[in-house]
């Protein structure tokens, strides 16, 4: 069974520092990463997928890397913003038509 | 890219009445949908397991009974809270892969319900 761990549970940085989110999984056949964001009573956002053969995607200040050897990824944020404050969620979805595993979320807050 | 929309995006009903919350992929045909269910201050939970044409495929502990989730075609899913209860207020998100796409995850705007 999927287990998928992120640390840390919540974050609080003044704006403009880089910070780093991690997300670990426990079983290495995935067939893709997914970052998202919630923001509260919202649904999710995506923000970047990483396919099992990547290395590491990027979408402006997001960059997103993946070992799936050691069953890590992590999300790179540079230069926050107070509108960067959110929950940050890693998902794993299996191969074929399954279900996405979701991470248990770091809840970020940027302090103007 | 593909968009999954789900409908309502709120509601508040009675105790003891029903709620039907649609989902629909908008541009690719999804033979399998997922129901997730995220309390307050907790991660999203799979419920269950929604197969075109067939029955749903529910996670331990979710009564089917209580939520009857219909798969009709290839782009809706509909989940219906019965006899709802103060304790199935929550924040309910459907999901579909789109396989032609790397299969990518969307998810449908979510649904928040409140039972008064």
């Amino acid at each position: 069974k999927q287990e998928v761990t992120q640390i840390p549970a919540a974050l609080s940085v003044p704006e403009g520092e880089n910070l780093v989110l991690n997300c670990s999984f426990t079983d290495s056949a995935i067939y893709n990463l997914q970052w998202f964001r919630q923001d509260p009573g919202k649904g999710l956002t995506s923000l970047l997928l990483i396919q099992s053969s990547q290395r590491e995607q990027t979408s402006g200040r997001l960059n997103a890397s993946l070992d799936k050897s050691s069953g890590r990824s992590t999300l790179y944020i540079a230069a926050s913003q107070p509108g960067d404050s959110a929950t940050y969620l890693c998902a794993v979805p299996p191969g074929g038509y399954q279900k996405v595993t979701f991470g248990t979320g770091t809840k970020l807050q940027v302090i103007p | 890219g593909a968009v999954v929309s789900q409908h309502p995006s709120w509601v508040i009903c009675k105790s003891g009445t029903s709620v039907k919350i649609e989902c629909r992929s908008l541009d690719f045909q999804a033979t399998t949908m997922f129901w997730y269910r995220q309390f307050p201050k907790q991660s999203l939970m799979l419920m269950a397991t929604s197969n075109e044409g067939s029955k749903a495929t529910y996670e331990q502990g979710v009564e089917k009974d209580k939520f009857l989730i219909n798969h009709a075609s290839l782009t809706l899913s509909t989940l219906t809270v019965t006899s709802a209860h103060p304790e199935d207020s929550s924040f309910y998100i459907c999901s579909a892969r789109d396989m032609d796409r790397g299969a990518e995850a969307f998810f449908g705007q979510g649904t928040r319900l409140t039972v008064v």
